[in-house]
């Protein structure tokens, strides 16, 4: 099956300084790629994703990238907020199944 | 999304007791899941269901059973619970957008074994 690491586990950084999150993947057949926000006490959302036809897809602040060759990809979140922090999910799945394999999170942290 | 609920949100109980969780879904989404979120390990599957009446495990379905006799329901039940069943679980259910199966969970049900 599929196997997704991500990393770092937390992160903390200045209001206003850039914040990367990186997860590999090990199933080259995996070609779509979301990013889950999940606020404390909340239910992980949805807030972008990217296919594995794109190398790069970006949303005001947010941006992913997909490098699948390496079979990594990136979340980059710019000009941070602290309404950012939150953990953060990769996930990886297959186009003709069903199944979603998520990273273990990454714990955001913005100080103001 | 007031699309998936589930219920109860808040559950305490004790080893050995039986439990069950409830999802609902007003999409008509054909496919559902059960995930459980414990600290480290992120977002565990533990069953999923392709339709009404079809069933598949997933990573960690021991202890767990589930049923789908309608497309909107898809109750996860602990049949004995343990203390290690202690968890967060949320129900999620995915839709076709431009080719990708898109997941939205439910507001999660946490659940406390005693």
């Amino acid at each position: 099956g599929e196997n997704v690491e991500q990393h770092p586990s937390t992160l903390s950084v200045q209001e206003g300084d850039s914040a990367v999150i990186k997860c590999t993947y090990s199933d080259s057949a995996s070609n779509y790629f979301p990013w889950y926000k999940q606020e404390l006490g909340k239910r992980p959302q949805l807030i972008i994703d990217i296919r594995s036809n794109v190398g790069e897809k970006k949303d005001q602040r947010i941006a992913v990238t997909l490098n699948k060759t390496a079979k990594h990809f990136s979340l980059h979140i710019t000009e941070t907020q602290p309404e950012d922090s939150a953990v953060y999910f990769c996930a990886a799945s297959k186009r003709t199944g069903n199944q979603f394999y998520f990273g273990t999170g990454t714990s955001l942290t913005v100080i103001p | 999304d007031a699309g998936i609920t589930q219920s109860p949100r808040y559950k305490i109980t004790e080893t050995g007791r039986q439990v069950t969780l409830m999802c609902h879904q007003t999409w008509s989404h054909s496919y559902m899941f059960w995930y459980r979120q414990d600290l480290g390990h992120g977002l565990r599957l533990i069953y999923y269901s392709a339709a009404a009446d079809i069933t598949d495990k997933g990573e960690v379905p021991d202890g767990y059973v589930v049923s789908r006799s309608k497309t909107e329901n898809f109750p996860l039940t602990l049949e004995s619970a343990t203390r290690s069943q202690t968890s967060v679980y949320f129900c999620a259910s995915s839709r076709q957008v431009s080719g990708a199966n898109v997941l939205t969970f439910g507001a999660g049900s946490r659940l406390t074994v005693l």
